[in-house]
C-alpha cells in the first residue's frame, strides 16, 4: 500500500525545474506533501483531495490525477532553500476513519548554486 | 506550546531494556500520530489518537510497542525488551482537526539507539 515516488534522487542547478511523481495502486482518498530537511523533522507542504485538484504556493505546486491515481509536485526555478527530502503521503478511498496516512519512501533534492 | 515537542530528543539504551518517549502535542490538537522513520528511510506510521476514541494501533510492528495518551494531551509510547532494529528517530505528530485532510505539525523527534 505504500506509494512509490519517483525519482528516489534528482541533483538541479538554481534555477532550474524537476517534478516528483507519487503513484499508488489504491484508489486514493487525498494525497499529502511534506518537506524534511536534514536533521529536521518533516514540514507541511499541501494536501490535495480527489477530484484533479491543483494547489500551489509560490513556485512550488501539485496536481493530482485520480484516475491514475498519482500525484506530482512541481518546483519551479529552485532556490536552495528547497533542498530535502519530499514525501508523499496518500490515504485510500473509501476508509470512513480520519486515519492514517501510508508515506512513501521520499524524493532526496538537492540544489547545487 | 508553540509546537509539538518531544522528549527525549536522544535516548541511547541497552537491548533489552524497556524505554518510553514523550510527545506533547500543540494545545487543542484532537489528533496525534506516531511515526518511526529509520535512517534514509520514510516514515512509518505506527499508531493514531483521535480524541477520545480508541487509537488505531494497526502500524504497531509487535506486541513490544504500547502507547497511550493521557487526557486527550500527552502521549507515551512505549518499547519493551528493545531490540536493534529498533533503532530509528521516533516522530510524533498533530493536527487540530480529526481528519486526513487536516496538517499534521510534527515534532523534532526522539533518535532511539538499541545498543
Amino acid at each position: 500500500q505504500q506509494p512509490v515516488q519517483s525519482p528516489q534522487a534528482v541533483i538541479l542547478r538554481e534555477g532550474e525545474d524537476a517534478v516528483i511523481n507519487c503513484s499508488s495502486s489504491k484508489a486514493l482518498y487525498s494525497v499529502h506533501w511534506y518537506r524534511q530537511k536534514h536533521g529536521e523533522a518533516p514540514v507541511f507542504l499541501m494536501i490535495l483531495l480527489k477530484g484533479g485538484e491543483q494547489k500551489g504556493h509560490e513556485k512550488i505546486s501539485a496536481s493530482f490525477n485520480e484516475k491514475k491515481q498519482q500525484s506530482s509536485l512541481y518546483l519551479t526555478a529552485s532556490q536552495l532553500s528547497y533542498s530535502g527530502t519530499y514525501f508523499c503521503g496518500t490515504e485510500m478511498a473509501g476508509y470512513s476513519s480520519a486515519s492514517k496516512i501510508i508515506f512513501g519512501s521520499g524524493t532526496r533534492l538537492s540544489i547545487r548554486p | 506550546g508553540a509546537g509539538v515537542s518531544q522528549s527525549p530528543s536522544n535516548k541511547v539504551t541497552e537491548k533489552g531494556k524497556d524505554v518510553e518517549l514523550r510527545c506533547d502535542p500543540i494545545s487543542g490538537h484532537t489528533a496525534l500520530y506516531w511515526y518511526r522513520q529509520s535512517l534514509g528511510q520514510g516514515l512509518e506510521f505506527l499508531i493514531y489518537f483521535q480524541g477520545n476514541s480508541a487509537p488505531d494501533k494497526s502500524g504497531l510492528p509487535s506486541d513490544r510497542f504500547s502507547a497511550e495518551r493521557t487526557g486527550g494531551s500527552v502521549s507515551t509510547l512505549t518499547i519493551q525488551r528493545t531490540q536493534q532494529e529498533d533503532s530509528a528517530v521516533y516522530l510524533c505528530a498533530s493536527s487540530r482537526l480529526a481528519t486526513s485532510t487536516d496538517t499534521q505539525y510534527f515534532g523534532p523527534g526522539t533518535r532511539l539507539t538499541v545498543l
